[in-house]
């Protein structure tokens, strides 16, 4: 069975100080993995798709990192607008559609 | 590119009666996913359809189902609703080809509160 962990649960910054969120998984093959940015009462907002150890990609203050066991979301001196719960997903290679398996999610707070 | 439309945004339901969620995917989106999401399991995974037909299922009971018609709208219904499926579901539509490894992209969701 396809499992994610995120860590930490919650977390709180000050503007300006960087950071890194986790997501540990375990998957029989790894299509894809997925990180989304979710504001409340709002759906996810996809971010980034990486599909291969060793694959990066950024977007503004963000950047994820993909290993062979877990992808980490790097926040480059986040700013308030960055507080938002931030969800890591992913696809099997076993799966012949779209299905994902989401982690718990990372709760970041940035206070100004 | 208008996104991921989803209706109602809000139902108010008892228990006992049933309930039908609609949602319409991104222009030239062929796969339509449903997921539900609480506090206490996080974001889970429903079923998916793909030309009109279901090609992946969650571990839900057989209450939850779903379909999807020839412009790929899609919609779930769930019958004998029960105060545990109170929970914002949310409709993800995708390119997705054959292999389905095309990023999802979520509409607002319909928050269900079951009384």
């Amino acid at each position: 069975e396809d499992q994610v962990t995120q860590s930490p649960e919650a977390l709180r910054l000050q503007e300006g100080e960087s950071s890194s969120l986790n997501c540990s998984y375990t998957v029989s093959g790894l299509r894809g993995l997925f990180w989304y940015r979710q504001d409340p009462g709002k759906g996810p907002e996809f971010l980034f798709t990486l599909y291969s150890a060793g694959e990066e990609k950024e977007k503004e203050r963000l950047k994820a990192t993909l290993t062979k066991k877990e992808s980490f979301l790097h926040i480059t001196a986040p700013k308030p607008e960055d507080s938002a719960t931030y969800l890591c997903a992913v696809q099997a290679k076993e799966t012949s559609g779209s299905r994902l398996t989401f982690g718990e999610g990372t709760q970041l707070t940035v206070n100004p | 590119k208008a996104g991921v439309t989803q209706t109602p945004r809000y139902l108010i339901k008892t228990r006992g009666q049933q309930v039908t969620l609609s949602c319409s995917p991104i222009s030239g989106h062929r796969s339509v996913s449903w997921y539900q999401q609480t506090p206490g399991q996080g974001l889970q995974f429903l079923f998916e359809y793909f030309s009109e037909t279901q090609r992946n299922k969650g571990n839900f009971p057989g209450r939850f189902s779903g379909r999807q018609f020839s412009n790929s709208r899609s919609e779930m219904n769930v019958s004998t609703l029960e105060l545990g499926d109170s929970a914002l579901y949310l409709c993800a539509s995708s390119r997705a080809g054959d292999r389905g490894e095309r990023e999802q992209y979520f509409g607002p969701g319909t928050r269900l509160t079951v009384t």
